[in-house]
C-alpha cells in the first residue's frame, strides 16, 4: 500500500515562529488532507488539498502532487497551534485514507 | 449540531466484557469508517461501510464486529475485550467512497476505551 512519511517526528516552537511541516507519500494520489489533532483529542480537518495552494489565516498548505510531496506552513505560531499535525492520503483507485505518524508540534510561550 | 458523533467518549471495562461504540453522522454522507488510534498516536482504518455495504474490512481480530443499520449509522461490537484493545476508536464519514475531488472525511470526537 502507499507509504505516508511526515518530518520532523517532533518540533518545539518559540510563540511567534513559523515553521513548515512536510508530507512526502510513495504513490499518486487523488486525495490529500491535513488534520490538527488538539491535546485533547480532536481530530480537526485543516485542509483537503491533492494539489495546488491553499490559505487559511496563519495556516497555508501546498501540495505538489507530480512531485510526492505536500508542506502545512504555520505562521506566527501560537500556544493553541500545539498538537498533532497529520497528513492523509487515499490513492489513486483506493477507498482507503492512509495516515503519516505524524508531527507533534509544541508552542511554548 | 455535531456532524459525526459517537457514544461513549469514555469506556472503562474489564477484560472479556463485550461492548459497543455508536456512531451518527447527520451530513447526508454515503461513507462511513471506524480507525483505532493506538498509543503511539499511529491511525490506521479497521472498516468502511458505503451505502451500508462494507468496503474495508482490514486486517483486525473477528472480535470486532462493525454493524450498519442505514448510511447514518455505523456501531461497532467488540467481543471479549483484551488489554490490547485498549485505544481511542474513531468514526468518521465521507460524501461517498474512493478518492473523487472534493471527498474530505470528517472525524467524530473519539471513544476513549480502557480495558482493566
Amino acid at each position: 500500500g502507499i507509504q505516508v512519511e511526515q518530518s520532523p517526528p517532533d518540533l518545539i516552537l518559540q510563540e511567534g515562529a513559523n515553521s513548515t511541516l512536510r508530507c512526502n507519500f510513495s504513490d499518486s494520489v487523488n486525495n490529500l488532507q491535513w488534520f490538527h489533532q488538539n491535546p485533547w483529542g480532536q481530530l480537526i480537518n485543516l485542509f483537503y488539498i491533492p494539489s495546488g495552494t491553499k490559505q487559511n489565516g496563519r495556516l497555508s498548505a501546498t501540495t505538489v502532487a507530480t512531485e510526492r510531496y505536500s508542506l502545512l506552513y504555520i505562521s506566527s505560531s501560537q500556544t493553541t497551534d500545539s498538537g498533532v499535525y497529520f497528513c492523509a492520503v487515499t490513492a489513486a483507485g483506493s477507498y482507503q485514507l492512509t495516515f503519516g505518524k505524524g508531527t507533534k508540534l509544541s508552542v511554548i510561550p | 449540531d455535531t456532524a459525526v458523533s459517537q457514544t461513549p467518549k469514555y469506556l472503562v471495562t474489564q477484560m472479556g466484557n463485550d461492548k459497543s461504540i455508536k456512531c451518527e453522522q447527520n451530513l447526508g454522507h454515503d461513507t462511513m469508517y471506524w480507525y483505532k488510534q493506538d498509543s503511539k498516536k499511529f491511525l490506521k482504518i479497521m472498516f468502511s461501510y458505503n451505502n451500508k455495504e462494507l468496503i474495508i474490512n482490514e486486517t483486525v481480530p473477528n472480535r470486532f464486529s462493525p454493524k450498519s443499520p442505514d448510511k447514518a449509522h455505523l456501531n461497532l461490537h467488540i467481543n471479549s475485550l483484551e488489554l490490547g484493545d485498549s485505544a481511542v476508536y474513531f468514526c468518521a464519514s465521507s460524501k461517498h467512497a474512493g478518492a473523487s475531488s472534493g471527498n474530505t472525511i470528517y472525524f467524530g470526537e473519539g471513544s476513549w476505551l480502557t480495558v482493566v
